[in-house]
């Protein structure tokens, strides 16, 4: 199975805050890999896929860039409403493996 | 609009079954899989594999076959997760969501459904 190691595993942040999450694959994976924000209590929420493409109806503050084994999401701006768990994904081959995920929390 | 709504919590004793079911609507039905996807208290988010909404075929990730069963009802546009002989490890909320297939992006997910396995 291939691996997805999200970095940090927790980080504190501002509002206005550039905030950068990093997801590295434990093989080289195209740009198969996909972004969700999980809120307490809620489902996940789509926000990228294949790497850099933004969903329908997310702010254009998130952004994702990478290919082979390194990605990366992006905030350009914290919102208060940001707050919340991140995951990374691969959907290379199956099965298709999460990270750990990022807790993102208020400073 | 798209929806994925599932069932509610269940309180269930080991060596017991349920089943979770995932009515979805908005949409065709058998236009897109539905995946399965469960998440234990405090922890992250583990695939558990796909039903074919067109063929009806399943497909179990590794620790995931055996007890567990994916079946749809395409007459009321659901899917279902069966889970026999539960044991306390089970205790998770599970998620369906839909894709276009296993590895294609999860874009509408229901809301979960809590399974608590307890004596």
């Amino acid at each position: 199975d291939i691996q997805m190691t999200q970095s940090p595993s927790s980080l504190s942040a501002s509002v206005g805050d550039r905030v950068t999450i990093t997801c590295r694959a434990s093989q080289s994976i195209s740009t198969y890999v996909n972004w969700f924000q999980q809120k307490p209590g809620k489902a996940p929420k789509l926000l990228m896929y294949a790497a850099s493409s933004l969903q329908s109806g997310v702010p254009s503050r998130f952004s994702g860039s990478g290919s082979g084994t390194d990605f990366t999401l992006t905030i350009s701006s914290l919102q208060p409403e940001d707050f919340a768990t991140y995951y990374c994904q691969q959907s290379y081959s199956v099965p298709p493996t999460f990270g750990q995920g990022t807790k993102l929390q208020i400073k | 609009q798209v929806q994925l709504v599932q069932s509610g919590s269940e309180l269930k004793k080991p060596g017991a079954s349920v089943k979770v079911s995932c009515k979805t609507s908005g949409y065709t039905f058998s236009t897109y899989a539905i995946n399965w996807v469960r998440q234990a208290p405090g922890q992250g988010l583990e695939w558990m594999g796909w039903s074919n909404t067109i063929s009806g075929y399943p497909t179990y990730a590794q620790g995931f076959t055996g007890r567990f069963v994916f079946s749809l009802d395409t007459s009321v546009s659901t899917a279902y997760l069966q889970i026999s002989s539960l044991k306390p490890e089970d205790t998770a909320v599970y998620y369906c969501a839909r894709g276009e297939g296993g590895l294609t992006p999860y874009d509408h997910w229901g809301q979960g459904t809590l399974v608590t396995v307890s004596s």
